[in-house]
C-alpha cells in the first residue's frame, strides 16, 4: 500500500510564476490536508479537502492560492505569482476519515522562489 | 496563534541515554499525536493518545498526557543515532476542526 505521494519533490519558481504542487493521498484515504513548513518551525495548516470540496481553508492566503481535490486525481495546490516569501516546504497529509485521526504525510515538496 | 510549543527546542544525548520532550499547549483537545521528522524529509506519525488516556506505550516510545496541566511528554528509551531527527506534537484545535497544530519542535540529536 503506497504511501502518501506527493510531485515534483522539489520546484524551483521565478518570482511571478505559477507553483503547482500534487498530492496523491494514501489508497482508500478521501480527506487530504496540505501544510507549510518555513525553515527551522512546525508546519502550519492551510487547508482541508474532501473529493471535490473544500472544507476549511482558514489557513490559506486569500490571494493567489487555490487548492482542488476532483473527483478523478490528485490534489493540487496552486500559488499564482509566486513570491520569495512562498519559498517553503509544502506537505500533503490524508486520513481515513472523518475526525481528527492519524494523518500520514508525505514526503513534501520545497518550493524555492528565485 | 500556537496551539503547541515544544521544550526543550534542542536535545544532545548520548546514544543509549533516555531522551525526554515536553509539549504544552493552549485549549481543550481531542487528542495529541507525536511525529518525527528527519533533515529534508516528511513527517513519520509516531503515537496518537486520546484525551482519555494518561499513558502510551509503543516499543521504545512512552508517552504521558496530563489534560489539567495541557501538557504531554514523549520519552525515548535507550536512544540510538538513528533516532536523531526533529520531533513534533500536534493537536487538534479544540473546536472540531479537522486540521492539526503543530508546536515548532524539539530537534534531538544522538551523539553515537
Amino acid at each position: 500500500n503506497a504511501g502518501v505521494m506527493q510531485n515534483p519533490r522539489h520546484l524551483v519558481r521565478r518570482r511571478g510564476q505559477e507553483a503547482r504542487l500534487r498530492c496523491s493521498p494514501m489508497k482508500g484515504h478521501s480527506h487530504v490536508y496540505w501544510y507549510r513548513q518555513l525553515p527551522e518551525e512546525g508546519l502550519k495548516f492551510m487547508v482541508y479537502l474532501q473529493k471535490e470540496n473544500i472544507i476549511d481553508e482558514s489557513g490559506m492566503p486569500k490571494e493567489r492560492f487555490s487548492a482542488e481535490f476532483p473527483k478523478e486525481g490528485p490534489s493540487i495546490l496552486r500559488i499564482q505569482q509566486v513570491v520569495r516569501g512562498d519559498s517553503a516546504a509544502y506537505f500533503c497529509a490524508s486520513s481515513l476519515d472523518r475526525g481528527v485521526r492519524e494523518q500520514y504525510f508525505g514526503p513534501g515538496t520545497r518550493l524555492t522562489v528565485t | 496563534s500556537q496551539q503547541g510549543e515544544e521544550d526543550p527546542q534542542a536535545l544532545s544525548i548520548q546514544e543509549g541515554e533516555n531522551a525526554t520532550m515536553n509539549c504544552s499547549y493552549k485549549t481543550s483537545i481531542n487528542n495529541l499525536q507525536w511525529y518525527r521528522q528527519n533533515s529534508g524529509r516528511g513527517l513519520v506519525h509516531l503515537i496518537l493518545i486520546r484525551s482519555n488516556e494518561r499513558e502510551k506505550h509503543s516499543g521504545r516510545l512512552r508517552v504521558t498526557l496530563d489534560t489539567s496541566k495541557k501538557s504531554s511528554s514523549l520519552l525515548i528509551t535507550a536512544s540510538r543515532a538513528a533516532d536523531t531527527a526533529s520531533y513534533f506534537c500536534a493537536t487538534d484545535d479544540g473546536e472540531g476542526a479537522q486540521k492539526l497544530v503543530f508546536g515548532q519542535g524539539t530537534r534531538l540529536t544522538i551523539n553515537p
